[in-house]
């Protein structure tokens, strides 16, 4: 199984900061990486897709780069609504999607 | 719209059986890769199944030989058959659609708490 390792673990910003999350692949995946946000109690939302794609609706404070086996979600400015935690997937073997660990991002 | 609704889930002692279903509305599912995932709590997401358009299905190491996934056509539902339940099976179970040439899970059910326990 290709395993996807994110890091932090768990962070702590302000409102307005500008955060980066890394997701790190064990194998090259090219683009084939998605970002998610889980808010307490709810199910996960996609936010990018493809690697870069931001989907339609999330704000374009949101940004993801990379390809290969390292990639980055950033958040330009914080916002209040934007402490979640948020969790990479790869789906370049379908069979067996697996996700990243999780990033907790907390209000500082 | 599309929606995805679980049911199914409760309290089951060890060595028990339970089947979930994932009702939805919007799209056809048989026409859709559609996965099952859960999250223990506390912990983060984790793949659980798959069953593509075509009818092939896969699973987690975790799950292989105990849980089953399937869907009925007519009802538009989506299953989780699950078998031997242990207690490391506790969790939240989402169904969620894939989709696009990069798979992404685009729309996800609200979950259904399933635990395990005597």
């Amino acid at each position: 199984d290709i395993q996807m390792t994110q890091s932090p673990s768990s962070l702590s910003a302000s409102v307005g900061d500008r955060v980066t999350i890394t997701c790190r692949a064990s194998q090259s995946i090219s683009t084939y990486l998605n970002w998610y946000q889980q808010n307490p109690g709810k199910a996960p939302n996609l936010l990018i897709s493809a690697a870069s794609s931001l989907q339609s609706g999330v704000p374009s404070r949101f940004s993801g780069s990379g390809s290969g086996t390292d990639f980055t979600l950033t958040i330009s400015s914080l916002q209040p609504e934007d402490f979640a935690t948020y969790y990479c997937q790869q789906s370049y073997t379908t069979v067996s999607i697996t996700f990243g660990q999780g990033t907790r991002l907390e209000i500082k | 719209e599309v929606q995805l609704v679980e049911s199914g889930g409760g309290l089951i002692q060890p060595g028990g059986s339970l089947r979930l279903s994932c009702a939805a509305s919007g799209f056809t599912v048989s026409s859709n890769y559609m996965s099952w995932v859960r999250q223990a709590p506390g912990k983060g997401l984790e793949w659980v199944s798959a069953i593509y358009s075509g009818g092939s299905t896969y699973y987690a190491d975790s799950v292989k030989g105990r849980f089953t996934i399937s869907r009925d056509n007519s009802k538009n539902t989506l299953y989780l058959q699950m078998n031997s339940l242990r207690a490391e099976d506790t969790a939240v179970y989402y169904c969620a659609r894939g989709h696009g040439n990069i798979l992404r899970f685009d729309y996800w059910g609200q979950g259904t708490l399933v635990t395990v326990s005597s």
